[in-house]
Protein backbone atom coordinates (compact mmCIF):
# COMPACT_ATOMS: atom_id res chain seq x y z
CA UNK A 1 0.00 0.00 0.00
CA UNK A 2 1.32 3.62 -0.77
CA UNK A 3 2.61 4.96 2.76
CA UNK A 4 1.63 8.82 1.30
CA UNK A 5 -0.49 9.93 -1.84
CA UNK A 6 -0.40 12.94 -3.81
CA UNK A 7 -3.53 12.60 -5.64
CA UNK A 8 -2.60 15.66 -7.74
CA UNK A 9 -0.33 14.49 -10.67
CA UNK A 10 -0.44 17.87 -12.25
CA UNK A 11 -1.68 21.44 -11.39
CA UNK A 12 -1.52 24.72 -13.41
CA UNK A 13 -1.94 27.98 -12.43
CA UNK A 14 -1.58 31.31 -13.16
CA UNK A 15 1.11 33.29 -11.73
CA UNK A 16 0.17 35.34 -8.76
CA UNK A 17 -2.46 32.57 -7.77
CA UNK A 18 -2.43 31.07 -4.72
CA UNK A 19 -2.23 26.98 -5.07
CA UNK A 20 -2.35 24.29 -2.42
CA UNK A 21 -0.22 20.73 -3.24
CA UNK A 22 -2.28 17.95 -1.52
CA UNK A 23 -0.80 14.79 0.45
CA UNK A 24 -2.22 12.11 2.49
CA UNK A 25 0.00 9.88 4.31
CA UNK A 26 -0.76 6.19 5.69
CA UNK A 27 1.07 5.02 9.15
CA UNK A 28 0.86 2.86 12.44
CA UNK A 29 3.52 4.75 14.20
CA UNK A 30 2.51 7.10 16.14
CA UNK A 31 6.08 9.12 16.07
CA UNK A 32 6.75 10.30 12.24
CA UNK A 33 8.15 13.01 10.22
CA UNK A 34 6.70 14.57 7.16
CA UNK A 35 9.17 15.97 4.44
CA UNK A 36 8.29 17.89 1.14
CA UNK A 37 11.00 18.04 -1.49
CA UNK A 38 11.17 20.30 -4.52
CA UNK A 39 12.78 19.24 -7.96
CA UNK A 40 12.82 22.14 -10.13
CA UNK A 41 13.46 21.22 -14.34
CA UNK A 42 17.05 21.22 -13.24
CA UNK A 43 16.86 17.99 -11.29
CA UNK A 44 17.87 18.19 -8.06
CA UNK A 45 15.60 17.39 -4.91
CA UNK A 46 15.55 20.26 -2.67
CA UNK A 47 14.84 20.11 0.67
CA UNK A 48 11.93 22.14 2.25
CA UNK A 49 10.61 21.10 5.59
CA UNK A 50 10.04 18.77 8.25
CA UNK A 51 7.62 18.11 10.56
CA UNK A 52 7.33 15.49 13.01
CA UNK A 53 3.81 13.84 14.37
CA UNK A 54 3.64 15.99 17.87
CA UNK A 55 3.47 18.85 15.93
CA UNK A 56 0.63 20.24 14.59
CA UNK A 57 1.56 23.83 14.13
CA UNK A 58 1.39 25.25 11.29
CA UNK A 59 4.31 26.70 9.40
CA UNK A 60 4.93 29.53 7.56
CA UNK A 61 8.32 30.67 5.56
CA UNK A 62 7.51 33.45 2.86
CA UNK A 63 5.23 32.55 0.52
CA UNK A 64 4.99 28.75 1.67
CA UNK A 65 2.82 27.52 4.46
CA UNK A 66 1.88 24.12 5.53
CA UNK A 67 -0.98 22.62 7.05
CA UNK A 68 -0.50 19.17 9.39
CA UNK A 69 -4.06 17.53 10.43
CA UNK A 70 -3.25 14.18 12.47
CA UNK A 71 -7.00 13.96 12.02
CA UNK A 72 -7.17 13.89 8.43
CA UNK A 73 -3.45 12.40 7.84
CA UNK A 74 -2.67 15.19 5.82
CA UNK A 75 0.53 17.13 6.03
CA UNK A 76 -0.72 19.71 2.74
CA UNK A 77 1.51 22.52 1.42
CA UNK A 78 0.04 26.21 -0.11
CA UNK A 79 2.37 28.28 -2.52
CA UNK A 80 1.09 32.10 -2.33
CA UNK A 81 1.22 34.62 -4.79
CA UNK A 82 2.64 31.88 -6.66
CA UNK A 83 5.83 32.67 -9.47
CA UNK A 84 6.84 30.99 -12.44
CA UNK A 85 10.18 29.96 -10.54
CA UNK A 86 7.56 27.95 -8.21
CA UNK A 87 7.20 25.41 -11.17
CA UNK A 88 8.44 22.16 -10.28
CA UNK A 89 7.57 18.76 -9.37
CA UNK A 90 6.82 18.89 -5.30
CA UNK A 91 7.18 15.51 -3.06
CA UNK A 92 5.79 14.41 -0.06
CA UNK A 93 7.53 11.83 2.40
CA UNK A 94 7.01 10.19 5.02
CA UNK A 95 9.76 8.84 7.30
CA UNK A 96 8.70 6.07 10.13
CA UNK A 97 10.43 5.62 13.31
CA UNK A 98 10.65 2.05 13.68
CA UNK A 99 13.82 -0.04 13.88
CA UNK A 100 13.51 -1.92 10.95
CA UNK A 101 12.88 1.16 8.72
CA UNK A 102 14.38 4.17 10.17
CA UNK A 103 15.22 6.79 8.36
CA UNK A 104 13.99 5.58 5.17
CA UNK A 105 12.07 8.23 3.17
CA UNK A 106 8.38 6.67 1.23
CA UNK A 107 7.97 9.63 -1.25
CA UNK A 108 4.56 10.34 -3.14
CA UNK A 109 4.67 10.12 -6.94
CA UNK A 110 4.65 13.79 -6.93
CA UNK A 111 2.90 16.99 -8.30
CA UNK A 112 3.81 18.87 -11.07
CA UNK A 113 3.12 22.29 -10.61
CA UNK A 114 3.59 24.82 -13.34
CA UNK A 115 2.80 28.59 -13.21
CA UNK A 116 2.17 30.12 -16.34
CA UNK A 117 3.00 33.99 -16.77
CA UNK B 1 30.26 24.09 1.49
CA UNK B 2 29.96 21.42 -0.93
CA UNK B 3 26.92 19.50 -1.24
CA UNK B 4 26.12 16.04 -2.22
CA UNK B 5 28.00 14.26 -5.33
CA UNK B 6 27.54 11.81 -7.68
CA UNK B 7 29.53 10.13 -10.53
CA UNK B 8 29.27 10.12 -13.56
CA UNK B 9 25.95 12.34 -13.72
CA UNK B 10 25.14 10.27 -16.93
CA UNK B 11 26.04 6.23 -17.59
CA UNK B 12 24.78 4.67 -20.96
CA UNK B 13 25.89 0.94 -21.00
CA UNK B 14 24.75 -2.19 -22.89
CA UNK B 15 22.61 -4.93 -21.22
CA UNK B 16 24.25 -7.57 -19.47
CA UNK B 17 27.51 -4.97 -18.49
CA UNK B 18 28.15 -3.54 -15.23
CA UNK B 19 28.23 -0.43 -13.33
CA UNK B 20 29.37 1.26 -10.54
CA UNK B 21 27.84 4.57 -9.67
CA UNK B 22 29.56 6.39 -7.02
CA UNK B 23 28.24 9.07 -4.15
CA UNK B 24 30.26 11.76 -2.28
CA UNK B 25 28.38 12.60 0.87
CA UNK B 26 28.58 16.17 2.51
CA UNK B 27 31.60 16.08 4.86
CA UNK B 28 30.90 14.87 8.44
CA UNK B 29 27.61 13.43 7.53
CA UNK B 30 27.31 10.03 9.21
CA UNK B 31 24.33 8.65 6.95
CA UNK B 32 24.13 7.45 3.52
CA UNK B 33 20.71 6.78 1.47
CA UNK B 34 20.89 5.23 -2.24
CA UNK B 35 17.40 5.82 -3.86
CA UNK B 36 15.97 5.42 -6.94
CA UNK B 37 13.14 6.83 -8.81
CA UNK B 38 11.77 6.02 -12.29
CA UNK B 39 10.46 8.85 -14.64
CA UNK B 40 7.36 10.51 -13.59
CA UNK B 41 7.95 8.66 -9.95
CA UNK B 42 8.56 9.46 -6.18
CA UNK B 43 12.19 7.98 -5.18
CA UNK B 44 12.37 4.36 -3.82
CA UNK B 45 14.24 4.00 -1.20
CA UNK B 46 17.74 0.82 -1.86
CA UNK B 47 19.52 0.81 0.91
CA UNK B 48 21.52 2.29 3.42
CA UNK B 49 24.55 3.43 5.81
CA UNK B 50 25.39 3.94 9.19
CA UNK B 51 29.02 5.25 8.57
CA UNK B 52 30.49 2.30 7.08
CA UNK B 53 27.65 -0.38 8.29
CA UNK B 54 25.27 -1.27 5.56
CA UNK B 55 22.18 -0.98 8.21
CA UNK B 56 19.47 -1.95 5.78
CA UNK B 57 19.11 -3.70 2.37
CA UNK B 58 15.71 -4.53 1.58
CA UNK B 59 14.68 -2.14 -0.97
CA UNK B 60 17.68 -3.69 -3.19
CA UNK B 61 15.52 -5.14 -6.12
CA UNK B 62 17.38 -8.32 -6.42
CA UNK B 63 21.43 -9.59 -5.98
CA UNK B 64 22.54 -7.93 -8.74
CA UNK B 65 22.53 -4.77 -6.70
CA UNK B 66 25.19 -4.09 -4.24
CA UNK B 67 26.54 -1.24 -2.28
CA UNK B 68 29.43 -0.46 -0.31
CA UNK B 69 31.03 2.20 1.79
CA UNK B 70 34.45 1.03 3.25
CA UNK B 71 35.47 4.14 4.90
CA UNK B 72 32.45 5.56 5.82
CA UNK B 73 32.71 8.22 3.87
CA UNK B 74 32.22 8.01 -0.69
CA UNK B 75 29.52 5.03 -1.44
CA UNK B 76 29.50 2.66 -4.50
CA UNK B 77 26.34 1.32 -6.23
CA UNK B 78 26.96 -1.19 -8.31
CA UNK B 79 24.85 -3.16 -10.64
CA UNK B 80 25.88 -6.68 -12.45
CA UNK B 81 24.60 -7.72 -15.69
CA UNK B 82 22.10 -4.56 -16.33
CA UNK B 83 18.79 -4.72 -18.17
CA UNK B 84 17.07 -2.56 -19.46
CA UNK B 85 14.52 -2.49 -16.26
CA UNK B 86 17.78 -0.86 -14.34
CA UNK B 87 17.46 1.99 -16.49
CA UNK B 88 16.33 4.94 -13.94
CA UNK B 89 17.75 7.91 -12.05
CA UNK B 90 19.67 6.79 -9.03
CA UNK B 91 20.12 9.14 -6.31
CA UNK B 92 22.35 9.54 -3.24
CA UNK B 93 21.47 11.33 0.05
CA UNK B 94 23.27 11.98 2.95
CA UNK B 95 22.14 13.56 6.29
CA UNK B 96 24.32 14.36 9.08
CA UNK B 97 22.74 12.22 11.96
CA UNK B 98 22.65 8.60 12.97
CA UNK B 99 19.75 6.85 10.85
CA UNK B 100 16.60 8.75 11.90
CA UNK B 101 13.88 11.60 10.84
CA UNK B 102 16.78 13.79 9.89
CA UNK B 103 16.49 15.95 6.54
CA UNK B 104 18.47 13.74 3.76
CA UNK B 105 19.96 16.11 1.24
CA UNK B 106 20.48 14.73 -2.15
CA UNK B 107 22.69 14.60 -5.04
CA UNK B 108 22.63 15.57 -8.26
CA UNK B 109 21.95 11.75 -8.95
CA UNK B 110 22.81 9.53 -11.77
CA UNK B 111 20.46 8.88 -14.85
CA UNK B 112 21.41 5.39 -15.88
CA UNK B 113 20.45 4.17 -19.18
CA UNK B 114 20.87 0.29 -20.69
CA UNK B 115 20.35 -0.23 -24.53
Amino acid sequence: AQKVTQAQTEISVVEKEDVTLDCVYETRDTTYYLFWYKQPPSGELVFLIRRNSFDEQNEISGRYSWNFQKSTSSFNFTITASQVVDSAVYFCALSEERGSTLGRLYFGRGTQLTVWP
Amino acid sequence: GAGVSQSPRYKVTKRGQDVALRCDPISGHVSLYWYRQALGQGPEFLTYFNYEAQQDKSGLPNDRFSAERPEGSISTLTIQRTEQRDSAMYRCASSPGAPGPYEQYFGPGTRLTVT
